[in-house]
């Protein structure tokens, strides 16, 4: 199973940062990396796909890249209601994998 | 627009089972990969596994080929995912979603929380 390393694993961040989540992926997963965001009791919502396209909707100050297997989700400028967790899937092959999960925290 | 519609929640006996229905909506069932997810409570995601309508073939993470069976009946455009002898491990939030676009997850239905207690 490939395994997806994400960190950190919370943050608290203040509305004029630049916040950046990491997920390492243990094998190369040709870009299919996609990335979630997750509210309290609310299904997660698809941010970025394919491993730098932003989903339909989701504002551009949200952003993906990649560097060898390490992937990275980029809030610039966050906003409050971009609290929340976020995850990343690799979905490169089956089981598709989830990392742990990073709670970000708007001060 | 694809909608995901998912049942209503469960409370169940340790040793019995349960199936969770997701009904499509805005396109064919057959359309795409449906797949389910297990989120503990405070926990991270969980890839179940994935059934194909179109043939009924399917895939599982090897921790729930036990545990889950998926099927899909498409006269009614509904996946079905069966969890078999539950106990408190069991106890979660499962989510349907599909991707229209390809392995990815674009929609969601609202999730459903199972409870396993006597």
């Amino acid at each position: 199973d490939i395994q997806m390393t994400q960190s950190p694993a919370s943050l608290s961040a203040s509305l004029e940062e630049i916040v950046t989540i990491t997920c390492k992926a243990s094998q190369g997963i040709d870009d299919y990396l996609s990335w979630y965001q997750q509210k309290p009791g609310k299904s997660p919502q698809l941010l970025i796909y394919d491993a730098t396209s932003l989903a339909d909707g989701v504002p551009s100050r949200f952003s993906g890249s990649r560097s060898g297997t390490q992937y990275s989700l980029k809030i610039s400028r966050p906003q409050v209601d971009d609290s929340g967790i976020y995850y990343c899937l690799q979905s490169y092959s089956t089981p598709y994998t989830f990392g742990a999960g990073t709670k970000l925290e708007l001060k | 627009e694809v909608q995901l519609q998912q049942s209503g929640a469960e409370l169940v006996r340790p040793g019995t089972s349960v199936k969770l229905s997701c009904k499509v909506s805005g396109d064919t069932i057959t359309a795409y990969y449906m797949h389910f997810v297990k989120q503990r409570p405070g926990q991270g995601l969980e890839w179940i596994g994935r059934i194909d309508p179109e043939d009924d073939s399917t895939k599982y993470a090897e921790k729930f080929k036990n545990k889950a069976t998926l099927t899909a009946d498409t006269s009614s455009n509904t996946a079905y995912l069966k969890l078999s002898s539950l106990t408190s491990e069991d106890t979660a939030t499962y989510f349907c979603t599909t991707g229209t676009m390809g392995p990815l997850f674009d929609y969601w239905g609202q999730g459903v929380m199972v409870t396993v207690s006597s």
